[in-house]
């Protein structure tokens, strides 16, 4: 079946350097986008999302990038902090009341 | 606003037994979700409910169950626990429009031994 995946599972940044996590997603009809943050213990925490009539869209140090051409979702995060850590999933909704997830990347911040 | 409340957090249980599970949704919010995470599978979707009625059910064999309440608190219910039933269990609530955010519950961790 159709299904959103990551393309690394973990990804190791400097801190203060800028992220790219990258997503890529299988079901042409999914119309809405969206990253999840979800730290130890904790359920996944909403970061940004996206629909499918944009392109990109910006948050706070963080920006999410769609391709529709290809397939290709993308969360930029800016000058990476050891708060930002975590597991990473995007996630589509094909309109059908579920969101989709990804395996999801793990990101680690070196000091 | 408080935010979307599962309890318990922690519940341990043997094979066999049978398991229900609370979630308390964001007030307002008038849609529940019910996911599963584990290491190997990720998160899977269960069920979504708005308005007391299943809009929604994922791949699940049907010993896994759920029901919402007219206040839109949901259950969700294990029957027949096997081990492969240990996971984070989530929940979600969102105000029910296709095509929108969930706001995620801290989830329930079950350990069937």
């Amino acid at each position: 079946g159709e299904s959103v995946g990551l393309h690394l599972p973990t990804l190791s940044v400097q801190e203060g350097d800028n992220s790219i996590i990258n997503c890529a997603y299988s079901n042409s009809a999914s119309d809405y986008f969206i990253w999840y943050k979800q730290e130890s213990g904790k359920g996944p925490q909403f970061i940004i999302d996206i629909r499918s009539n944009m392109d990109k869209r910006q948050g706070q140090r963080v920006t999410v990038l769609l391709n529709k051409t290809v397939k290709h979702l993308s969360l930029q995060i800016a000058a990476t902090q050891p708060g930002d850590s975590a597991v990473y999933f995007c996630a589509e909704n094909s309109n059908d009341y579920k969101l989709s997830f990804g395996a999801g990347t793990t990101v680690t911040v070196r000091a | 606003k408080a935010g979307v409340t599962q309890t318990p957090r922690y519940l341990i249980k043997t094979r066999g037994q049978q398991v229900t599970l609370s979630c308390s949704p964001i007030s307002g919010h008038r849609s529940v979700s019910w996911y599963q995470q584990t290491p190997g599978q990720g998160l899977q979707f269960l069920f979504e409910y708005f308005s007391e009625t299943q809009r929604n059910k994922g791949n699940f064999p049907g010993r896994f169950s759920g029901r919402q309440f007219s206040n839109s608190r949901s259950e969700m219910n294990v029957s027949t626990l096997e081990l492969g039933d240990s996971a984070l269990y989530l929940c979600a609530s969102s105000l029910g429009r296709t095509s929108e955010k969930l706001f995620f519950g801290s989830g329930t961790q079950l350990s069937v031994l």
